[in-house]
């Protein structure tokens, strides 16, 4: 399978503790996006980069959150001394380059429950 | 600022009856549209898009949306429901990051009946 690919698919955790998010794009995808979607709402915009480069990032992207794609190829989504309100679905999604098509090739996501 | 109001938040047919989500958007100028779809554990998946062409645009598995700026809205229609068609529908808005910042609606969850 040559699809997004997010690890872990789930992940529980207590309140407090820190929790890492890996996703794999398309191999020739050069930009990379993460998304959260929470339940009964539609997935909001998080941070996105070009290449290794972070180009933007939303202000739901508290400080407690980074994402980093060191090579320019995986990236990973941590989020420290988690929240209740962490809790959601994490989307990673990946483009070759957005600005010819605007189609996003989204993985399955990352579901993280915060007790 | 960019949005996106997706009227229904369910919506149920019985199989090989048409289908309307229905979409009203916000934007201070011309937009990118697109409907996405999320099937139970799948990824979103691009369903059609509109980008300025032709108003009319057809989608896969027999999907099309109109866009219609007087009335802001850009409804997606089926002629005829399958039960494959059941998931979750999601009618999207470029920001004015352009594509790099997409903004999605609440969803629509279409319920397909034998």
């Amino acid at each position: 399978d040559t699809g997004v690919s997010q690890n872990p698919r789930h992940k529980i955790t207590k309140r407090g503790q820190n929790v890492t998010f890996r996703c794999d794009p398309i191999s020739e995808h050069n930009r990379l996006y993460w998304y959260r979607q929470t339940l009964g709402q539609g997935p909001e915009f998080l941070t996105y980069f070009q290449n290794e480069a972070q180009l933007e990032k939303s202000r739901l992207l508290s400080d407690r959150f980074s994402a980093e794609r060191p090579k320019g190829s995986f990236s990973t989504l941590e989020i420290q001394r988690t929240e209740q309100g962490d809790s959601a679905m994490y989307l990673c999604a990946s483009s070759p380059v957005a600005g010819v098509t605007g189609e996003l090739f989204f993985g399955e996501g990352s579901r993280l429950t915060v007790l | 600022a960019q949005s996106v109001t997706q009227l229904d938040s369910h919506v149920s047919v019985s199989e090989g009856t048409p289908v309307l989500l229905r979409c009203n958007y916000s934007s201070s100028y011309s937009p990118s549209l697109f409907w996405y779809v999320q099937h139970p554990n799948k990824g979103l998946q691009l369903l059609l898009k509109y980008t300025s062409a032709a108003t009319l645009v057809k989608g896969i598995n027999g999907f099309e949306a109109e866009f219609k700026k007087s009335e802001t809205s850009f409804h997606l229609t089926k002629p005829s429901a399958h039960m494959s068609d059941a998931a979750e529908y999601f009618c999207v808005v470029s920001g004015s990051g352009g594509y790099n910042k997409l903004i999605f609606g609440a969803g629509t969850r279409l319920a397909v009946h034998p």
